[in-house]
């Protein structure tokens, strides 16, 4: 079975530090996402990786960056952390487009 | 661009009620539909699927969802809940864009 993987399930960070998020997943899949959740907005789309090296933007890149060195582990930078960024975060890996998402189990984070 | 609505933001129920969440999508082109579950302090759950074929597509645990192009609906039910029912669920579908989008969730409460 797929397992993603995200480092931490909770995280607390001040306003203007610079905040990393880790995701990996074992089934060598092509494709890794990165989502916020908010309540009433459902998922939202960060930033997306077709394969190493490569990103594209997704609908709110804004105040996000992504790293994607190995096929494996696709990262989320938060520059300058903001308190408008407090949300849980969800990762998630996919073979080929179009084929179903598999999550991790998502990273509250606070900014306070 | 791809727009996925789910009608119903809560949902409560007593158990052994059926249940029907509603969802539709927009889209002029050939579309993969997904119904997603997610449990408290969770990530999402692949709860079934429709790529092609039979517009009738069932999960282990009960639900099923039609797919229905004329309507451009993806509705999920169950005959009858259980109180392990209790999530929130999440209807998306990819299309010509390659992106998967979300609808916003339902909650579902069973109620004993």
């Amino acid at each position: 079975d797929v397992k993603v993987t995200q480092s931490s399930r909770y995280l607390v960070k001040r306003t203007g530090e610079k905040v990393f998020l880790e995701c990996v997943q074992d089934m060598d899949h092509e494709n890794m996402f990165w989502y916020r959740q908010d309540p009433g907005l459902g998922l939202r789309l960060i930033y997306f990786s077709y394969d190493v090296k490569m990103k594209e933007k997704g609908d709110i890149p804004e105040g996000y960056s992504v790293s994607r060195e190995k096929k494996e582990r696709f990262s989320l930078i938060l520059e300058s952390a903001s308190t408008n960024q407090t949300s849980m975060y969800l990762c998630a890996s996919s073979l080929i487009s179009r084929q179903p998402q598999h999550f991790g189990d998502g990273t509250r984070l606070s900014i306070l | 661009a791809q727009s996925v609505t789910q009608l119903d933001s809560q949902v409560p129920v007593f158990e052994e009620a059926p249940v029907e969440l509603r969802c539709n999508y927009s889209s002029s082109v050939s579309v993969y539909l997904f119904w997603y579950v997610q449990y408290p302090n969770q990530g999402l759950q692949l709860l079934l699927k429709y790529l092609s074929g039979s517009t009738l597509v069932e999960s282990i645990n009960g639900f099923e969802a039609e797919f229905n192009k004329s309507q451009t609906s993806f509705h999920l039910r169950k005959p009858s809940v259980h109180i392990s029912d209790t999530a929130e669920y999440f209807c998306a579908a990819v299309g010509g864009s390659e992106k998967l989008v979300f609808g916003k969730g339902t909650k579902l409460t069973v109620n004993p």
